[in-house]
């Protein structure tokens, strides 16, 4: 069956401005994470969804970052007024028990 | 602070050889142990993973070793393969429905 996708797949945005990544989930799955992976690094936790419900969001480096989704299934994380450290990969994951399956990501890089 | 400690950094391995990779935790509440593999420009996909409940799992090539008392887990790859040349991650979870946290990658080179 279909993967997690995410769209787009590469964002390239002046410092400053605001972005918006989109996570499609795989279908049934009820629970959703965001990620943020630097470069040479490992995944680290932003927020995660259960259904619609936002149950953790202790990730999210600053208050220019926030997390939906409004109907339980596809996600988007905007990030407002972005800066040159907001560079990196940002990773979905959709999980219906223990197991996460990522998405491809979004590579954001801040000019 | 680190929750899940990761090494080596990198590893070169001939084909045909062994690969282990090891990781470490503190948080006895950690449940659940995957690794999961990934390639330049993908995402990570998940490779194999284990419960605190058995101490060893293999899947294939693949096969965790687990060590509650001494709060450790590794990766072994048999036969490696130039295929297997990729980035692998451990990580650790508590319970259904929690992020998991990372190690920070070991980077895997097989050799013909």
């Amino acid at each position: 069956g279909a993967g997690v996708s995410q769209s787009p797949r590469y964002k390239v945005a002046k410092r400053g401005q605001d972005v918006a990544l989109r996570c499609d989930p795989i279908s049934g799955h009820v629970s959703l994470f965001w990620y943020q992976q630097a470069l040479g690094q490992g995944p680290e936790f932003l927020t995660y969804f259960q259904n619609e419900a936002q149950l953790d969001k202790s990730g999210l480096p600053s208050d220019r970052f926030f997390a939906e989704r409004p109907e339980g299934s596809v996600s988007t994380l905007k990030i407002q007024r972005t800066q040159q450290e907001d560079s990196a990969v940002y990773l979905c994951a959709s999980s219906l028990a223990f197991e996460q399956y990522f998405g491809p990501g979004t590579r954001l890089t801040v000019t | 602070q680190q929750q899940v400690k990761q090494s080596p950094q990198s590893l070169i391995v001939q084909k045909g050889g062994i690969s282990i990779i090891n990781c470490a935790y503190e948080n006895t509440a950690f449940d659940y142990f995957p690794w999961y593999q990934q390639f330049p420009g993908k995402g990570p996909a998940l490779l194999i993973a284990i419960r605190p409940d058995v101490s060893e799992k293999k899947e294939g090539r693949f096969t965790i070793s687990f060590n509650k008392s001494a709060k450790q887990f590794s990766l072994h790859i048999m036969d490696s393969q130039p295929g297997d040349s990729a980035t692998y991650f451990c990580a650790a979870s508590r319970n259904t429905g929690n992020q998991f946290y990372f190690g920070t990658g070991t980077s895997l080179t097989v050799i013909p």
